[in-house]
C-alpha cells in the first residue's frame, strides 16, 4: 500500500530534550516536506527536500532540521523543543511539490 | 505579501445542496492550484488540481473553477452528504527560483446537516 508513515504519532516531551520525528515514503517520490499546523494559523511549511542530499528551508524553519540521506526518508529533528514548538506535524511526499502531495498521519508533539 | 485566502467562517448546508468554497489569492501568479480535505486530526488529502490554462475541473460530484483574472478558484460540492463534512484547503504552487513552492490557505470547515 502505498503510503507516507510517521513516528512517533504522540509525542509529550520536556524544553531542551532533543527529539526526532521520522517520516517514511514508499512511493519513490523525490520531493518530501515537513509542515507543522497550528489552530488559526493553517498548514505552515517547515522544510522541504528536493531529492537526496538537497534541502531548503520553507516559511517556518526555526528550531527545526533536516536530513535527507536516502529518498524514502525525511527525519525532522528539534534540538532543543520549547513550548512554541507544541503543535501538529505532517509530512508529505509527492513526485514534485505541484503535484498531489500524500500526508502522513500526522504526529502530536507537546513540548512543556 | 503574498496571500491566500480561505472563508475562515464555517460553511453550514443542508444535506442534498451544493456547497461552494472560496479560494482567493492576492500577489501570486501560480501555475497550478490543489484542492485538499482535512478531517480533524488527520493528513490532508489530494482532491483536485487545476492549472492556470485550465478553467474547469471535474471529479464526481467536486467540481473546481480557476480564474486567474478574478484570482479566485471556486470548489463546489454538488448533492452534498454529511460524510462531505471536513475542512478543505486550497493550495496554489508557484513557480520560484528554486523550483515550485506549495503554499496553503487556511481552510474552511464544511458542515452537512440531514
Amino acid at each position: 500500500e502505498a503510503q507516507v508513515t510517521q513516528n512517533p504519532r504522540y509525542l509529550i516531551t520536556v524544553t531542551g530534550k532533543k527529539l526526532t520525528v521520522t517520516c517514511s515514503q514508499n512511493m519513490n517520490h523525490e520531493y518530501m516536506s515537513w509542515y507543522r499546523q497550528d489552530p488559526g494559523l493553517g498548514l505552515r511549511q517547515i522544510y522541504y527536500s528536493m531529492n537526496v542530499e538537497v534541502t531548503d528551508k520553507g516559511d517556518v524553519p526555526e528550531g527545526y532540521k533536516v536530513s535527507r540521506k536516502e529518498k524514502r526518508n525525511f527525519p525532522l529533528i528539534l534540538e532543543s523543543p520549547s513550548p512554541n514548538q507544541t503543535s501538529l506535524y505532517f509530512c508529505a511526499s509527492s513526485l514534485s511539490p505541484a503535484t498531489e502531495q500524500f500526508f502522513g498521519p500526522g504526529t502530536r508533539l507537546t513540548v512543556l | 505579501s503574498q496571500k491566500i485566502e480561505q472563508n475562515s467562517e464555517a460553511l453550514n448546508i443542508q444535506e442534498g445542496k451544493t456547497a461552494t468554497l472560496t479560494c482567493n489569492y492576492t500577489n501570486y501568479s501560480p501555475a497550478y492550484l490543489q484542492w485538499y480535505r482535512q478531517d480533524p486530526g488527520r493528513g490532508p488529502v489530494f482532491l483536485l488540481l487545476i492549472r492556470e490554462n485550465e478553467k474547469e475541473k471535474r471529479k464526481e460530484r467536486l467540481k473546481v473553477t480557476f480564474d486567474t483574472t478574478l484570482k479566485q478558484s471556486l470548489f463546489h460540492i454538488t448533492a452534498s452528504q454529511p460524510a462531505d463534512s471536513a475542512t478543505y484547503l486550497c493550495a496554489l504552487a508557484l513557480n520560484s527560483n528554486s523550483g515550485y513552492a506549495l503554499n496553503f490557505g487556511k481552510g474552511t470547515s464544511l458542515l452537512v446537516t440531514p
